[in-house]
C-alpha cells in the first residue's frame, strides 16, 4: 500500500537560516512525488514534483527536494528561510499502478508546519 | 486562465441542511477531484470524476453526492449536513494520470462549519 510519512509535524527556523523537511514514502512501484505548500487559508500550491527524471529536483522559490530510492525518502530543503516561507507543507505520492487505473490516486502527508522566526 | 475555482470561500450550516459546494476549471481537464482536509491531517479524497457523466467514490464519500454534467463543473452536494463535515474542502484537477501528466491543481478551499 502506498503511503507518505512527513517525520516532523512543526519545524521551526530563523530567517536566512537552512530548512530541511522531512519525508518518507512507501510504493510499490516508481512513484511520482510531490511537496504543496498551503499558505493560511489559502488553496495548494505545487513547490515540486519529480517524476523519474533527474534525482535532485528544483521547485519555485528557491525549494528543492532528493529523491533517494534506497531510502525511500524525498526531503525538501531551502539554503536560506525567508519570512514568506512560513506555512504548511505537505508531501505527496502518486503511484504507477494507479496512475495505470482510471485513478490519478493522490497520497497526502499529514503536513508539516513551518515557523520562521525573525 | 483562472485554474480552478471554488464557491463559497466560507459557509455556516446547521445541523439537517444541505447544500452544494461549486467547483469549475477552465484548464480543460477531463480528471476532477474533490477532498477534505481536518485539521492536523493530510487531504482525504470525497469523489472523484474522470469526464463527463463519470463519477465514482474515494475514501470518504459518505454523506456526500457528485455529480458531472460538463467538462468544466464538478460540484459536491452535502444533503443532510452533520458536525463531522465541519472541514475544509478542496476541489482539484489534472489531465489523465500519466508520467509526467499528474500533477493536480487545487482550488481556494471551501470553509465550511456545521453547527
Amino acid at each position: 500500500a502506498q503511503s507518505v510519512t512527513q517525520l516532523d509535524s512543526h519545524v521551526s527556523v530563523s530567517e536566512g537560516t537552512p530548512v530541511l523537511l522531512r519525508c518518507n514514502y512507501s510504493s510499490s512501484y516508481s512513484p511520482s512525488l510531490f511537496w504543496y505548500v498551503q499558505h493560511p487559508n489559502k488553496g495548494l500550491q505545487l513547490l515540486l514534483k519529480y517524476t523519474s527524471a533527474a534525482t535532485l529536483v528544483k521547485g519555485i522559490n528557491g525549494f528543492e527536494a532528493e529523491f533517494k530510492k534506497s531510502e525511500t525518502s524525498f526531503h525538501l530543503t531551502k539554503p536560506s528561510a525567508h519570512m514568506s516561507d512560513a506555512a504548511e507543507y505537505f508531501c505527496v505520492v502518486s503511484d504507477e499502478a494507479d496512475r495505470g487505473s482510471t485513478l490519478g490516486r493522490l497520497y497526502f502527508g499529514r503536513g508539516t508546519q513551518l515557523t520562521v522566526w525573525p | 486562465n483562472a485554474g480552478v475555482t471554488q464557491t463559497p470561500k466560507f459557509r455556516i450550516l446547521k445541523i439537517g441542511q444541505s447544500m452544494t459546494l461549486q467547483c469549475t476549471q477552465d484548464m480543460n481537464h477531463n480528471y476532477m477531484y474533490w477532498y477534505r482536509q481536518d485539521p492536523g491531517m493530510g487531504l482525504k479524497l470525497i469523489y472523484y470524476s474522470v469526464g463527463a457523466g463519470i463519477t465514482d467514490k474515494g475514501e470518504v464519500p459518505n454523506g456526500y453526492n457528485v455529480s458531472r454534467s460538463t467538462t468544466e463543473d464538478f460540484p459536491l452536494r452535502l444533503e443532510l449536513a452533520a458536525p463531522s463535515q465541519t472541514s475544509v474542502y478542496f476541489c482539484a484537477s489534472s489531465y489523465p494520470p500519466r508520467v509526467g501528466q499528474d500533477t493536480q491543481y487545487f482550488g481556494p478551499g471551501t470553509r465550511l462549519t456545521v453547527l
